[in-house]
């Protein structure tokens, strides 16, 4: 079956610039999870939906990241003024239900602000 | 200190060996662990996920929760090449609802 799928693959953007990413969870997945992978580096939480609600947002890491899930199923994360700094993979997961439910993950989003 | 401390390696071994990865977390509130495997340009995959302590075998892998020592391990047995990739441990804060990962440890196998 098909599995959780993120575009674009990579991003290259001038510093300044707003992207974004998107996110297409498993089918049936009510909880959707946005992360950041930067080199050499687990996965970072920054942000959880719960359906269409934003559960937790707490490890976005200003004002300039946004994400939305308007309908409970893709989500798309915004990053506004893009800094060199932002430069990582974005990981995007989906589970179940459940917070103790596994969480598959896309591929990433490869993002390089130059 | 970090919630999750893990080895970056990188660990080197031939075909055929035994590895052993490990990980120390801080929180002896934690109860629920896993191991992912990550391929270079790949999200993260599911291996092996735990729950308190005790062993859990799954083919060539063995997950082991020491909740005593605060000690996380994955072992692979009869190591393969195409095991040559990124191991993450993480474990599940239910506190903050939030999956925190170790750093990864680099593993290559060769032929």
């Amino acid at each position: 079956g098909a599995g959780v799928s993120q575009t674009p693959s990579n991003k290259v953007t001038e510093k300044g610039k707003y992207v974004e990413l998107r996110c297409d969870p498993i089918s049936g997945h009510t909880a959707l999870y946005w992360y950041r992978q930067s080199l050499g580096q687990g996965p970072e939480f920054l942000i959880y939906f719960q359906g269409t609600g934003a559960a937790d947002d707490s490890g976005l890491p200003n004002d300039r990241f946004f994400a939305v899930r308007p309908e409970g199923s893709v989500s798309t994360l915004k990053i506004q003024r893009t800094e060199r700094g932002d430069s990582a993979v974005y990981l995007c997961a989906s589970s179940q239900s459940e917070v103790t439910d596994t969480q598959y993950f896309g591929p990433g989003t490869r993002l390089t602000v130059l | 200190q970090k919630e999750v401390e893990q080895d970056p390696g990188p660990l080197s071994v031939p075909e055929g060996a035994i590895v052993s990865l490990n990980c120390t977390y801080s929180n002896s509130a934690f109860q629920y662990f896993m191991w992912y495997r990550q391929y270079s340009r790949k999200g993260p995959e599911l291996l092996m996920y735990t729950y308190s302590s005790g062993n859990k075998e799954d083919g060539r892998f063995t997950a082991q929760v020491d909740k005593s020592s605060k000690y996380i391990s994955l072992f692979i047995r009869d190591s393969q090449p195409s095991d040559s990739a990124t191991y993450l441990c993480a474990t599940l804060d239910l506190n903050t609802d939030k999956l925190i990962f170790g750093t990864g440890t680099r593993l290559q196998v060769f032929p």
